[in-house]
């Protein structure tokens, strides 16, 4: 079945450090891919996502961009703030009402 | 920007006991989500829910869960004997269309069964 594998944290940066966060996917066909954030004490809320092979996709400066020849979706940033501090959750969604989501990335950024 | 408000945020309780899990989705929203996360594990899915009926469930969601949406706002997930294997974080999620668009969720209600 689908499924999403992403990077173990936590994920230590100093601030304005370049954030890569590794998610690759399993799917047939061509699920839509997401990256959700939780901010300490708060929901999941929608980063960015891609619908489309070679879509990117962009928001508060992070950028992910779907690669279908290596099934992967990474989340990077060029510079890191303390406020991006939380758990990154990438997710697909294919054919169907329900999120596939990976386990989590907790990012810590120091100043 | 509107929320999802979930209830309680803790909850604790003994193998074998009814729990009942509250959520007020945002008010023009029509789809109704119940997520989990087992402590270390990933995300899953439970059910969605429209038009006042299961429209999806998992594996996961056997006779023991429930949900109703009793009075138009809130939507509720029930587990009627809850197992120590049911102890994780639940999130309620809802969306004005279907998954795929945006979905909102909660804070979740972190569940301890003792």
């Amino acid at each position: 079945g689908n499924s999403v594998t992403q990077m173990e944290g936590p994920v230590t940066l100093s601030e304005e450090a370049f954030l890569t966060i590794n998610c690759t996917y399993t799917a047939t066909g061509y699920p839509s891919l997401f990256w959700y954030v939780q901010y300490p004490g708060e929901g999941l809320q929608l980063l960015l996502k891609a619908t489309k092979a070679d879509d990117k996709g962009s928001n508060k400066g992070f950028e992910a961009t779907y690669r279908k020849e290596t099934t992967s979706f990474h989340l990077e940033k060029g510079s890191v703030q303390v406020s991006d501090s939380a758990v990154y959750f990438c997710a697909l969604i294919q054919n169907t009402d329900k999120l596939i989501f990976g386990t989590g990335t907790r990012l810590q950024v120091f100043p | 920007e509107p929320e999802v408000t979930q209830t309680p945020s803790h909850q604790v309780t003994q193998m074998g006991q009814e729990v009942i899990l509250r959520c007020v989705p945002i008010s023009n929203h029509l789809y109704f989500y119940w997520y989990r996360q087992i402590l270390g594990q990933k995300v899953e899915f439970l059910v969605s829910f429209y038009n006042n009926e299961i429209s999806e469930k998992s594996e996961i969601f056997d006779d023991q869960f429930s949900v109703e949406r009793p009075d138009g706002s809130n939507f509720t997930l029930k587990i009627r004997s809850t197992k120590l294997e049911d102890s994780a974080m639940y999130f309620c999620a809802s969306s004005g269309s279907r998954a795929g668009e945006k979905l909102f969720f909660g804070s979740g209600t972190q569940l301890s069964v003792l």
